[in-house]
């Protein structure tokens, strides 16, 4: 079954804490994203990443970090340095060349206690 | 900046009538748009997506115009359905390889589509 998993579906974080969101895609594709949908609104890039080791920022990276020591793998840390967490997550990946679309994940909701 | 934004919030039909749904984009420059479905605490599902270099393009029940005089892009639902009833997004890519890919999307249209 391919495709692009996130776990886990709710996550609830207390003050101070770090989170991770897991992203895991079996696709084969070279790309992965993060975005960050508020209600209402549309999809913002947290962070972006072509290729394994190397990552850049996105439009809201503040308070964010990621790592890509796989190709099939992207987690999100949402810092503590992050004062407004709560949102939905999505990720998204792609495959280079030609292939312009991104695909989503199911995403991952955010709670703060 | 770039933007996309769309002109109706809402958009409310009856089964088996033909949907519309419009975005306006402000990129010249850009040569890829997508339309996705998202359905309410689920990811955004891809729809259909068209060139630049084309004006409409045709998938299952679904059609995209694109017009590039006036920066309009629409998503035309043929019968809609019940199952249709989702937010949907369209989304545009910048020109040339320095875009990373980088999408750009709209607000977002609710279409509720009533039995």
């Amino acid at each position: 079954d391919g495709g692009i998993t996130q776990s886990p579906k709710y996550l609830f974080r207390k003050e101070g804490q770090n989170v991770t969101l897991s992203c895991e895609q079996n696709l084969n594709h070279d790309a992965m994203y993060w975005y960050r949908q508020d209600p209402g609104q549309g999809l913002r890039l947290i962070y972006y990443s072509q290729i394994v080791n190397d990552f850049q920022k996105g439009d809201i990276a503040e308070g964010y970090s990621v790592s890509r020591e796989k190709k099939e793998s992207f987690p999100l840390t949402v810092t503590s340095a992050q004062k407004n967490p709560t949102a939905f997550y999505l990720c998204a990946s792609r495959a280079l060349g030609s292939q312009e679309t991104q695909y989503f994940g199911p995403g991952t909701r955010l709670l703060v206690l | 900046g770039e933007s996309v934004g769309l002109h109706l919030p809402t958009l409310s039909v009856q089964e088996g009538d033909n949907s519309i749904i419009n975005c306006a984009y402000s990129n010249s420059a850009s040569d890829y748009f997508i339309w996705y479905k998202q359905e309410s605490g689920k990811g955004p599902q891809f729809i259909i997506d068209i060139r630049s270099n084309m004006d409409k393009r045709q998938g299952q029940r679904v059609t995209v115009l694109l017009n590039k005089t006036v920066k309009h892009l629409s998503l035309q639902i043929a019968a809609t359905q019940p199952g249709d009833s989702a937010v949907y997004f369209c989304a545009e890519k910048g020109e040339g390889g320095t875009s990373y890919g980088k999408l750009t999307f709209g607000q977002g249209t609710i279409l509720t589509v009533h039995p």
